[in-house]
């Protein structure tokens, strides 16, 4: 597909366990950030990708949270040990260039719920 | 610590008039704002955006407006349709090429027919 793809959609996992989610930004998009929305809450970043520079980390709440990226392609976000405060829906978006803030396509997003 | 405030959680408007979705920020870093468009199980769509420079942008039905002094940020969709329910997200940015957006927590528009 041309968009942004997620997987999975939905996760439901139980505290304590790791998840892993993917994201698929479009291709030939550099640029690659999450974001995470907690239920009533407004987008929250996370993490940035650009190329092979070092990631922009500054959002990541807690240790227990880590993404990586290879090259311009596929990221994953990792959430160890997860408490039920990680549920929310996950989101990524990618740009083509670094900083085109208003060219940001998002993903569906993955639903993520911790009992 | 929200730095972008959408106050209004929810507005109903009929269809052909007005919608006005407002926004307040207050980190007078920003200046770059953006609306993006959420309809359910998709991920936001970016709609309008406008530079600190500018008070005000048109796109067709959409127009944001930028009060800097107030800190205060709308956009206005006229005439409204149904197809505009969804909902709307207010966003800032320390410069157009930041890294990351501040969002607001999201007004639902409701288009009535």
């Amino acid at each position: 597909g041309a968009g942004v793809s997620q997987s999975p959609s939905n996760k439901v996992t139980e505290k304590g366990k790791d998840v892993e989610l993917r994201c698929d930004p479009i291709s030939g998009h550099t640029a690659l950030y999450w974001y995470r929305q907690r239920l009533g809450q407004g987008l929250e970043f996370l993490i940035y990708f650009q190329g092979n520079s070092a990631p922009d980390k500054s959002g990541l709440p807690s240790d227990r949270f880590s993404a990586e990226r290879t090259g311009e392609s596929v990221s994953t976000l990792t959430i160890q040990r997860t408490q039920q405060e990680d549920s929310a829906v996950y989101l990524c978006a990618s740009s083509l260039v670094r900083g085109q803030a208003g060219a940001q396509y998002f993903g569906p997003g993955t639903r993520l719920l911790v009992l | 610590d929200q730095q972008v405030k959408q106050n209004s959680p929810s507005l109903s408007v009929q269809e052909g008039r007005i919608s006005i979705l407002n926004c307040d920020y207050t980190n007078s870093m920003f200046d770059y704002f953006l609306w993006y468009k959420k309809y359910p199980a998709e991920g936001p769509t970016f709609l309008i955006s406008i530079s600190s420079i500018k008070d005000k942008n048109e796109d067709g039905r959409f127009t944001v407006f930028l009060n800097k002094s107030a800190k205060h940020l709308s956009l206005h969709i006229v005439p409204s349709q149904p197809g505009d329910s969804a909902v709307y997200f207010c966003a800032a940015t320390p410069g157009k090429g930041a890294n990351n957006l501040f969002f607001g927590t999201g007004t639902r528009l409701t288009v009535i027919p």
